[in-house]
C-alpha cells in the first residue's frame, strides 16, 4: 500500500460526458502527479500540482483540467469524453520539490475508465 | 521514438536466471528511476539513479547508467516468480519540467 488513494476505481460512462478523479496523497507529500495509461500510448504524463499550484504540464488535453486542493487532495475532471479517453488513470504523490527534479513517487491503485 | 524507450518490449525467462532491460533516452536528464507495475496496479519506485552515478545496487537489482551513450539497464538477478511484471524507466528532462516514462518491458519469469 503505497499510501496514496484514488476514487473511484472503476467508472463506466457514455462520450460526451464529463466525470472527475479524485487522489489523496501520502501524507506528507506536497506533489501530486497525474498520469494517463493505455495501451497504445504508455503511461503519459498529464499534469503536476505542486502544493496548490501547477508545477508542470505533459500531454494534457484541453479538455482535461486538474487542481490541488488546500488539504493537497487533487482531481482530475475529464470532459467531452471520447472513446479513445478509455485508459488507467493514474495518481502520484512525493514529497516536493528538493534537489532532485524528479523524487520518488508512490503511486496510487489507479482508476479504470472506460467510456463507451 | 520517445524519450525513454524500454527493451526489449517483452522478455519471457527461467526462475533462477538473470533478467537485463535497457532503456534509452535521447536528451540530457537530471537522474532516470525504474519502476515495477503488476497487471492493471500503480506503478512501483524500484530505484534512482542520478546523472553522476554509473551504477546502483538495491537487493537483487543493479542498475547502470551512461549518460554518454543516453542509456540505463536495469539487472534483475536470480529472478523469482514474483518478479512477473512490467519495467518501466523514467525520466526528467534536464531544463524541462517533463517527466517522461518509456512503453516498458513485460518480464515473465516462467517456473
Amino acid at each position: 500500500d503505497s499510501g496514496v488513494t484514488q476514487t473511484p476505481k472503476h467508472l463506466i460512462t457514455a462520450t460526451g460526458q464529463r466525470v472527475t478523479l479524485r487522489c489523496s496523497p501520502r501524507s506528507g507529500d506536497l506533489s501530486v502527479y497525474w498520469y494517463q495509461q493505455s495501451l497504445d500510448q504508455g503511461l503519459q504524463f498529464l499534469i503536476q500540482y505542486y502544493n496548490g499550484e501547477e508545477r508542470a504540464k505533459g500531454n494534457i488535453l484541453e479538455r482535461f483540467s486538474a487542481q490541488q486542493f488546500p488539504d493537497l487532495h487533487s482531481e482530475l475532471n475529464l470532459s467531452s469524453l471520447e472513446l479513445g479517453d478509455s485508459a488507467l488513470y493514474f495518481c502520484a504523490s512525493s514529497v516536493g520539490l528538493g534537489g532532485d527534479r524528479l523524487e520518488t513517487q508512490y503511486f496510487g491503485p489507479g482508476t479504470r475508465l472506460l467510456v463507451l | 521514438s520517445q524519450q525513454g524507450e524500454e527493451d526489449p518490449q517483452a522478455l519471457s525467462i527461467q526462475e533462477g536466471e538473470n533478467a537485463t532491460m535497457n532503456c534509452s533516452y535521447k536528451t540530457s536528464i537530471n537522474n532516470l528511476q525504474w519502476y515495477r507495475q503488476n497487471s492493471g496496479r500503480g506503478l512501483v519506485h524500484l530505484i534512482l539513479i542520478r546523472s553522476n552515478e554509473r551504477e546502483k545496487h538495491s537487493g537483487r537489482l543493479r542498475v547502470t547508467l551512461d549518460t554518454s551513450k543516453k542509456s540505463s539497464s536495469l539487472l534483475i538477478t536470480a529472478s523469482r516468480a514474483a518478479d512477473t511484471a512490467s519495467y518501466f524507466c523514467a525520466t526528467d528532462v534536464a531544463r524541462d519540467d517533463k517527466i517522461i516514462f518509456g512503453k516498458g518491458t513485460r518480464l515473465h519469469i516462467l517456473p
